[in-house]
């Protein structure tokens, strides 16, 4: 049973627009989320973070929203770069016990010039 | 060097081999991950260790054995493997176990079994 989901396997976008990637989770006890980008080669590395007393984080041209009652987050690229085509994981975990990582299966962006 | 190092980079091996994936962190954490990377799969959790002592078994085929000397190194023994144990084997740590600030990955090692 996957708990967190990232349902859309590729995204293309074309440089300076808005990229959106999403991301879906079932457990109600996750709390903390987080979003890892991951280029080729290369170990994912953590990009933002939200805390689930809040429904929106932004830094820099990154903004996380979440939607507690939908049980959905989503990450805003803005404007999006070339620099910024990688795998976007998706991630969650709990205060309750373990706070161990629970990962989505990852979406490629890919951003166009 | 700094952050998490995993040697080697790349890994053909054999059914019938034996080899081992080496992660060393200088970071100064107290917990060490492994974790699979499967083509179009979540990164999939398989063991946790937190101050040299596993804490976390994700169900894992006993053809994968872990061993932990001390909290700066993990590695992860592989003997008579299957074709479809070929993935990225990401080694992460964190100052402490659980924690959900400072998951710090190394680069991975990319294992292909033939």
């Amino acid at each position: 049973d996957q708990q967190v989901k990232q349902n859309s396997p590729s995204l293309s976008v074309q440089e300076g627009r808005i990229s959106i990637l999403n991301c879906d989770y079932t457990n109600s006890m996750f709390d903390y989320f987080l979003w890892y980008k991951k280029y080729p080669a290369e170990g994912p590395t953590f990009l933002i973070s939200i805390s689930s007393i809040k429904d929106k984080n932004e830094d820099g041209r990154f903004t996380v929203f979440l939607n507690k009652s939908a049980k959905h987050l989503s990450l805003h690229i803005v404007p999006s770069q070339p620099g910024d085509s990688a795998v976007y994981f998706c991630a969650a975990s709990g205060i309750q016990g373990a706070q161990k990582l629970v990962f989505g299966q990852g979406t490629r962006l890919t951003i166009n010039p | 060097e700094t952050g998490v190092t995993q040697t080697p980079r790349h890994l053909v091996m054999g059914m019938t081999n034996k080899k081992s994936l080496k992660c060393e962190q200088h970071l100064g954490h107290n917990a060490m991950y492994w974790y699979k990377q499967s083509a179009k799969k979540p990164l999939e959790l398989m063991f946790v260790y937190n101050f040299k002592e596993q804490t976390e078994n994700n169900s894992v085929p006993s053809r994968f054995s872990p061993e932990c000397p001390n909290s700066s190194h993990l590695f992860l023994h592989l003997h008579t493997l299957q074709p479809e144990d070929s993935a990225l084997y990401l080694c992460a740590s964190s100052q402490d176990f659980g924690t959900v600030y400072g998951y710090t990955f190394g680069s991975g090692t990319r294992l292909t079994v033939v």
